[in-house]
């Protein structure tokens, strides 16, 4: 169980597009959600937290009109990538919290990020 | 604030040999702590965790020790496979206890086992 999922996997868009990346918890409701961006060989670089119903907690830094976030149901989390421009290719990995207490209560699953490539 | 220090690579291993990547953590609350695995060109998947002081995680033959006193959670595998190839995470969370909590990430050490 515990399974996460990201679409699309790989997107190339021309710079000035907007991009929609979904990521969908398959198997479990996830009041939270998380957006992350990772360059190459580094960490994980936390964007912004999605809760379900409610506007998305973005990092410091961050644009938060430039990556829309949207949590419409208890397992589907968008981010959209506006007027996209080539400093914003990279890897972007989502993770849905699990609901509820107990082992899994705290513990974050990943989806298998999206490689977005802007032109 | 909380944060995550790992031992800096990359770690190149023959097969068959033993490895440690050391992790150590500050937090001001009580952690949960976990190790990601992330394999080249995919996203991280949870490897194993441990909730309290003195909690053992293990899977797929790695473990960790949550050690309060030394504030680490190394992970350690007795014999590595060309398979384990893959960029190692550790990582904490719930230091505060909210209903839901940041992950904090360390840098992650990128291990290469070689035949």
């Amino acid at each position: 169980g515990a399974v996460v999922s990201q679409h699309p996997s790989r997107v190339i868009c021309k710079s000035g597009t907007s991009v929609k990346i979904e990521c969908r918890s398959l198997d479990f409701q996830a009041t939270t959600m998380f957006w992350y961006r990772q360059f190459p060989k580094q960490s994980l670089m936390l964007m912004a937290t999605s809760n379900e119903g409610s506007k998305a907690t973005y990092e410091q830094g961050v644009e938060k009109d430039k990556f829309l976030i949207n949590h419409a149901s208890l397992t589907l989390s968008t981010l959209t990538v506006t007027s996209a421009h080539p400093e914003d290719s990279s890897f972007y990995i989502c993770s849905a919290q699990r609901s509820g207490t107990g082992p899994y209560g705290d513990t974050q699953y990943f989806g298998p990020g999206t490689r977005l490539t802007v032109l | 604030g909380d944060s995550v220090t790992q031992m800096e690579g990359p770690v190149t291993l023959s097969e068959e040999a033993f490895l440690t990547i050391n992790c150590t953590y500050t937090a001001t609350g009580y952690p949960s702590l976990f190790w990601y695995v992330q394999y080249p060109g995919e996203g991280l998947q949870l490897l194993l965790k441990a909730t309290k002081a003195d909690d053992k995680g293990s899977n797929k033959g790695f473990e960790a020790t949550y050690r309060k006193e030394t504030t680490s959670f190394h992970l350690e595998k007795g014999s590595v496979q060309v398979s384990d190839s893959a960029v190692y995470f550790c990582a904490l969370s719930g230091a505060g206890k909210t209903s839901y909590d940041k992950v904090i990430f360390g840098p992650g050490t990128s291990l290469s086992v070689i035949p």
